[in-house]
């Protein structure tokens, strides 16, 4: 089954804060996270494996809850360039990922 | 690091015709490569997961006589389309593993039928 994002859709003016959640009715054994803008290929940003480690990428961190079978990305002091989709990809400890559902993400100036 | 390329980019074809696309792994070798389709606003959906040098294996309802997948060599992976109708039209990812359980994922490849 695939995992549920949560907002659907984001709206922010430049400089503010996001957060995206990720929501799995199975255990994981890690997740993945991606952007994909319009027309592109989806570019990794982070991977999280079991353990409820978080981990940051400049001002884009994320957590996860194994015990929750969710996890969390944060943005914050959003820029332009965020602009996008965001899917969380999870993984079962096998190779294969499943994705979420996505959730678009749309900064102004 | 972890470049993946595809080809071609954009491809259309009438009814009917096979349509193959390539995934190449540039910089690194990739035993394990995967094949998505993503229809427009939707996720990406996981069609297979191709494996260097064995038969690839294939989520359910994907019918694997129709998408043809070839892994080659440890730097390239093949989709066919077979006898492609107007309902195949979409954007076909790939990825290749690199490293533990992290995929990069090619520009995809966009496909039309009429």
């Amino acid at each position: 089954q695939q995992p549920v994002q949560s907002p659907q859709a984001v709206i922010l003016r430049e400089g503010e804060d996001a957060v995206i959640n990720c929501s799995s009715s199975k255990a994981l054994y890690s997740v993945h996270w991606y952007r994909q803008k319009h027309g592109e290929a989806p570019v990794f940003l982070m991977i999280l494996l079991k353990g409820g480690e978080q981990k940051g990428h400049e001002k884009i961190s994320a957590s996860f809850n194994e015990k929750k079978q969710q996890s969390s990305l944060y943005l914050t002091a959003s820029q332009l360039s965020y602009s996008g989709t965001y899917f969380c990809g999870t993984g079962e400890n096998t190779d294969k990922l499943i994705f979420g559902t996505g959730t678009r993400l749309q900064v102004f100036p | 690091g972890a470049v993946v390329s595809q080809h071609p980019s954009w491809v259309i074809c009438k009814s009917g015709t096979s349509v193959k696309i390539e995934c190449r792994s540039l910089d690194f070798q990739a035993t394990t490569m995967f094949w998505y389709r993503q229809f427009p606003k939707q996720s990406l959906m996981l069609m297979a997961t191709s494996n260097e040098g064995s038969k690839a294996t294939y989520e359910q309802g994907v019918e694997k006589d129709k998408f043809l997948i070839n892994h080659a060599s440890l730097t390239l992976s093949t989709l066919t389309v077979t006898s492609a109708h107007p309902e195949d039209s979409s954007f076909y990812i790939c990825s290749a593993e690199a490293g533990v359980e992290t995929q990069y994922f090619g520009p995809g490849t966009r496909l039309l039928v009429l």
